[in-house]
């Protein structure tokens, strides 16, 4: 069965540093892999997504994540954080032709001045 | 444009009552979800709808029934509230299958089930 692995529970990160949450999937095929982030009190909202082509995928708001066929992994960055992407952020998987999406557990970010 | 929107906010029931959520979408989508978040286990798939009149079975879908009577909303009904529900749910919707596409979320709704 598919699964996504987000091995942070929590990360603290002072503003200004970079960051790198990590996401490692389970799965036969090459999925497609999202990230969202979800702000406190809200909804969940798209930073970016990988199908295909180059590995390195930009997103919104600074952040770009690279696909590791390798090590199965979709590790999402931002070189430098803002108090702003304080937040929970979720990996989520899919295959080409399913309505489902597989959610990782999350990982909420703390920023610290 | 609104996007999704959730109705309602807040809610709270005691154990055994019967409510809806309401989802609504403005943006012609074909696929809607219903999922439920709950600390430390992410978000999973209660019931999904891929067009007007259909409805399928998710991750969790025991204790919610769903209907999709018109193209842009989607119910969740929850018979018989247990205090295992008391959750936040969130719709979502997507112009093709989420699995692949973006899913447009709402802000969710906070229930709590006493």
């Amino acid at each position: 069965a598919q699964s996504v692995t987000q091995p942070d529970i929590h990360i603290t990160v002072s503003e200004g540093a970079s960051l790198e949450l990590r996401c490692n999937y389970s799965y036969g095929a090459t999925p497609y892999l999202f990230w969202y982030v979800q702000s406190p009190g809200q909804g969940l909202q798209l930073l970016l997504k990988y199908f295909s082509g180059d590995t390195l995928v930009q997103g919104i708001k600074g952040f770009e994540a690279e696909f590791k066929r390798s090590q199965s992994s979709f590790n999402l960055r931002k070189p430098s954080v803002h108090w702003s992407d304080a937040a929970e952020y979720f990996c989520a998987v899919g295959l080409f032709g399913n309505e489902k999406l597989t959610f990782g557990t999350g990982t909420r970010l703390t920023i610290i001045p | 444009n609104a996007g999704v929107t959730q109705t309602p906010k807040f809610r709270v029931l005691k154990t055994g009552q019967s409510m809806t959520l309401l989802c609504a979408q403005d943006m012609n989508h074909e696929y809607m979800y219903w999922y439920r978040q709950d600390p430390g286990m992410g978000l999973r798939l209660i019931h999904y709808s891929v067009g007007e009149g259909t409805t399928a079975k998710g991750e969790v879908p025991d204790g919610y029934n769903v209907s999709r009577l018109k193209k842009q909303n989607f119910l969740l009904g929850l018979e018989s509230a247990a205090p295992s529900q008391t959750s936040v749910y969130f719709c979502a919707s997507s112009s093709r299958p989420g699995a692949t596409d973006t899913q447009y979320f709402g802000p969710g709704t906070r229930l709590t089930v006493l």
